[in-house]
């Protein structure tokens, strides 16, 4: 089946810095991609869908600034949040789509920001 | 609006006995519903899917998913649960851009 990865699986960074995370479709290219956001034993919240060379449409309530996205080709969408802080610790989870219905989703990031 | 409803928070069985895990769906049009399964500090995994055709989906795992179009309901079901099945379901529908709109999830304890 179709296997995304994400990379770092967890990271730990101090408050103000930067983070990037990076989602990757391994063997099929994702004319889509979509990042959730997760807090501890809830669903999964939709923060932006990305579509290979265009900007990503970002969710009511996501800020753009704060959570860049970048789809730069059809296997690789990376999500930076910029100046980190506490409240943004949560568990970062990808998804890719081909053509087809189905999303293929990435195991997931855990951030802290100390 | 597309959304899917899981009306339970938790759900206890007994290893061996039937698993159902409820879902209820609101949609405009044909929906496209969705069963996945999250084991801790991991991605989801896909289950099932129903798109059109018979109403009975088999799935991975033993899964299996019967879609009512009366009563707008998908149920996830497994006749014998084992212990390796307890984790977090979530039912999803297809929203508009292709997205996917997930009901809160279930956690489900099976109890050796």
């Amino acid at each position: 089946g179709a296997v995304v990865s994400q990379h770092p699986s967890r990271v730990i960074c101090k408050s103000g810095t930067s983070v990037k995370i990076e989602c990757r479709s391994l063997d099929f290219q994702a004319t889509t991609m979509f990042w959730y956001r997760q807090f501890p034993k809830q669903s999964l919240m939709l923060m932006a869908t990305s579509n290979e060379g265009s900007k990503a449409t970002y969710e009511q309530g996501v800020e753009k600034d704060k959570f860049l996205i970048n789809h730069a080709s059809l296997t690789l969408s990376t999500l930076t949040v910029t100046s980190a802080h506490p409240e943004d610790s949560s568990f970062y989870i990808c998804s890719a789509r081909d053509n087809g219905s189905e999303q293929f989703f990435g195991p997931g990031t855990r951030l802290t920001v100390l | 609006a597309q959304s899917v409803a899981q009306p339970e928070d938790q759900v206890n069985v007994a290893e061996g006995n039937p698993l159902t895990v409820k879902c209820t769906y609101s949609v405009s049009g044909n929906p496209y519903l969705f069963w996945y399964v999250q084991y801790p500090n991991r991605g989801l995994q896909f289950l099932l899917k129903y798109i059109t055709g018979d109403n009975l989906v088999k799935g991975s795992y033993g899964f299996e998913a019967e879609f009512n179009k009366s009563q707008t309901s998908f149920h996830l079901k497994k006749p014998s649960a084992l212990v390796s099945d307890s984790a977090l379901y979530f039912c999803a529908v297809r929203a508009p851009g292709n997205r996917l709109a997930f009901g809160k999830g279930n956690q489900v304890v099976v109890i050796p």
